[in-house]
């Protein structure tokens, strides 16, 4: 069992604000890290696999970075909109889940 | 498009109840995974199937929890003998493989309320 941990639990912003969150998990065994956005009533949905050090991705105003030396991941969200409020989830090779980031942003 | 689907969206059960959850998965996927959520926790990992293999059955809490997959298609996890800590929502997952890479695509889930 992976023990993967994200902070902050929970985040409050506004509208245009820029935020970022963090995945961290033991750096040995490591194969893959999924991001994912979990909206109220909805399923979760894929953001971005991640495999190597260095790794970045980015997809519109979302983007993340890995480093698998030090164990941890950042998701950053740029210009934060009402529609991006949901809970973000960061799961270590596949099906070792974070407790996951619940994002509010207020209009 | 077919999607991951599941049945019930809501179950409400009595303590001592079985249960039985039901998982579509997208069709040619060949793994499947079942998780849940409980009030305040993240995504607890219960078992997946891949392909013909054995299931791996390393994450159900006890042997009142059972699943199976049918024709490597549908999937059902049972719940025997239903206790209040069961309740939380049950997620199950589908991906083209069990690589680490491969994006999981979830269902709906189902919230299942044990009184």
């Amino acid at each position: 069992i992976l023990n993967v941990e994200q902070s902050p639990q929970s985040l409050h912003v506004q509208e245009g604000d820029s935020t970022n969150f963090t995945c961290s998990f033991p750096s040995s065994n490591f194969y893959a890290l999924h991001w994912y956005r979990w909206e109220t009533a909805k399923s979760p949905e894929a953001l971005f696999v991640m495999t190597l050090n260095g790794d970045e991705k980015k997809k519109g105003r979302i983007s993340a970075t890995l480093n698998t030396k030090e164990g941890y991941s950042y998701l950053y969200i740029k210009g934060s909109q009402p529609e991006d409020s949901a809970t973000y989830l960061c799961a270590v090779n596949k099906f070792y889940f974070g407790s996951g980031t619940k994002l509010n942003v207020k209009p | 498009g077919a999607g991951v689907s599941q049945s019930p969206s809501n179950k409400v059960t009595e303590k001592g109840k079985d249960v039985e959850l039901r998982c579509d998965p997208i069709s040619g996927h060949t793994a499947l995974y079942w998780y849940r959520q409980s009030l305040g926790q993240g995504l607890e990992f219960l078992i997946y199937f891949q392909g013909n293999s054995a299931p791996d059955k390393s994450g159900l809490p006890s042997d009142r929890f059972s699943a199976e997959r049918t024709g490597g298609s549908v999937s059902t996890l049972t719940i025997q003998r239903t206790q209040q800590e069961d309740s939380a929502v049950y997620l199950c997952a589908s991906s083209l493989g069990h690589g680490s890479y491969n994006e999981q695509f979830f269902g709906p889930g189902t919230r299942l309320t044990v009184l």
